[in-house]
């Protein structure tokens, strides 16, 4: 079973800061897929990183993907409360039709 | 936004009962997932459908069955209802097996 963990597992920061989380793992993912899921509703999808090395912008949001494909980074700037939720990394598992999931991080931005 | 929906959204029941929780999709999407979420644990698939009446397990499967019986339609039935089972249920979607998912809104169960 490939595992995804997910760091920092809480965050809390003031408005206007920058912050990174992180999604790791020990194997490789053909590609990696970021969610937010605010309280009371279902994850949203955000970006989905294919290829090793990658960079996608998504307004404040920066998403990398590793260069072999282990790992994957969120970087906001200049946080803002709508940017609080909990952040879920994801990859397909090789040889099957399922995603597996990280752990989560959950993020709170303090106005 | 995926047209998906769940049904109903919060259900109280008594231990030992049978629940049975609906998904219901407008994208015509091959696949559909059932995940439980609870706190500690993130997410878990419960089951998944890679077409109709083609069900497979995820990895809390116990204590749950599914059925497909057209494409838009994927229901959760937990046979007899344990408090262990209380938690929030997401049904997700999918064009392809190992590709982006949309989710439903969730359900709240609560087993008393």
């Amino acid at each position: 079973t490939q595992l995804l963990e997910q760091s920092p597992q809480f965050l809390s920061i003031q408005e206007g800061e920058n912050l990174t989380v992180y999604c790791n793992s020990s194997s490789v993912f053909s590609s990696l897929q970021w969610y937010r899921q605010e309280p009371g509703e279902g994850p949203v999808l955000l970006v989905t990183v294919v290829t090793g090395g990658e960079v996608k912008k998504l307004k404040r949001l920066t998403f990398q993907f590793g260069d072999a494909r282990k790992d994957s980074s969120l970087h906001i700037t200049a946080a803002q409360p709508g940017d609080t939720g909990l952040y879920l990394c994801a990859g397909p598992n090789f040889g099957n039709e399922k995603l597996t999931f990280g752990t989560g991080t959950r993020l709170t931005i303090i106005p | 936004d995926a047209g998906i929906t769940q049904s109903p959204r919060h259900k109280v029941t008594e231990t030992g009962t049978p629940v049975t929780l609906r998904c219901h999709q407008t994208e015509n999407h091959r696949y559909m997932y059932w995940y439980r979420q609870d706190p500690g644990h993130g997410l878990r698939l419960i089951h998944y459908s890679y077409g109709v009446k083609d069900t497979d397990k995820g990895e809390v499967s116990d204590g749950y069955s599914v059925s497909r019986s057209k494409t838009e339609d994927f229901l959760l039935t937990l046979e007899s209802a344990t408090s262990s089972q209380t938690s929030v249920y997401f049904c997700a979607i999918s064009r392809l097996g190992m590709g982006e998912q949309y989710f439903g809104p969730g359900t709240r169960l609560t087993v008393t």
